[in-house]
């Protein structure tokens, strides 16, 4: 069965450089959620859209942003990069079918140097 | 959202069930009960939901209590695959989508 991509799985970039990861949804799913581990840390939901408008905020920086595109792709803009900012970085999407679960990808491991 | 607490860790030995408490006494009547497991360093994986009735999959059962305000999930014949840390998630429906929150999870090491 189809499962949500991630790409890319690594990323090595530099302090203040930009990033760009993206996510493809299972097919079908409409709704795509990003959440940040940092190493030793759970999980913290950044963002989540449904039929591509913003839904949920959670703790994003204002140096991120993302958007869902109309084939339900979402991406995760993360610029002026810092050290904090090295992360595994989840997508995860769901159906609307009324008690949501979310299907992860891999993740993208981000490491600022 | 409600707020979730669950133990920091847990051991149990390969074959025997596990049962994992969580605690969510704040938790509202449209929240549901999720619980997902993370395996190293893996996208988490969905175990099991439920909103009031005690619930059954090929993974694992759900105990809801009466009053709703604490969980336990059982992994009937625990397998060294099954260590994880294992996150119980309150969530409901806002603005269209699911919120989830994942708390600090309780890390469950299955011993041989």
């Amino acid at each position: 069965a189809a499962g949500v991509i991630q790409s890319p799985r690594h990323l090595i970039k530099e302090k203040r450089e930009t990033a760009t990861l993206k996510c493809y949804p299972i097919p079908r799913h409409d709704t795509v959620y990003w959440y940040q581990q940092g190493p030793g840390q759970d999980p913290q939901f950044l963002i989540s859209f449904y039929e591509k408008m913003q839904s949920d905020k959670g703790s994003i920086p204002d140096r991120f942003s993302a958007q869902q595109f109309s084939d339900y792709h979402s991406e995760l803009n993360m610029s002026s990069l810092e050290l904090g900012d090295s992360a595994l970085y989840f997508c995860a999407s769901s159906p609307r079918t009324g008690d949501e679960k979310l299907f992860f990808g891999s993740g993208t491991q981000l490491s600022v140097l | 959202d409600a707020k979730t607490t669950q133990p920091p860790s847990m051991d149990c030995a390969e074959g025997r069930a596990a049962n994992l408490p969580c605690n969510h006494s704040t938790i509202s009547g449209n929240e549901y009960v999720y619980w997902y497991r993370q395996i190293h360093s893996q996208g988490p994986q969905y175990i099991i939901h439920g909103l009031k009735n005690n619930e059954t999959n090929e993974m694992a059962s759900l105990i809801i209590t009466e009053d709703r305000k604490s969980s336990t999930l059982i992994l009937p014949h625990a397998t060294l695959r099954d260590t994880a840390v294992y996150y119980c998630i309150a969530s409901s429906l806002t603005s269209g989508t699911y919120k989830y929150i994942f708390g600090t999870g309780t890390r469950l090491k299955v011993l041989a």
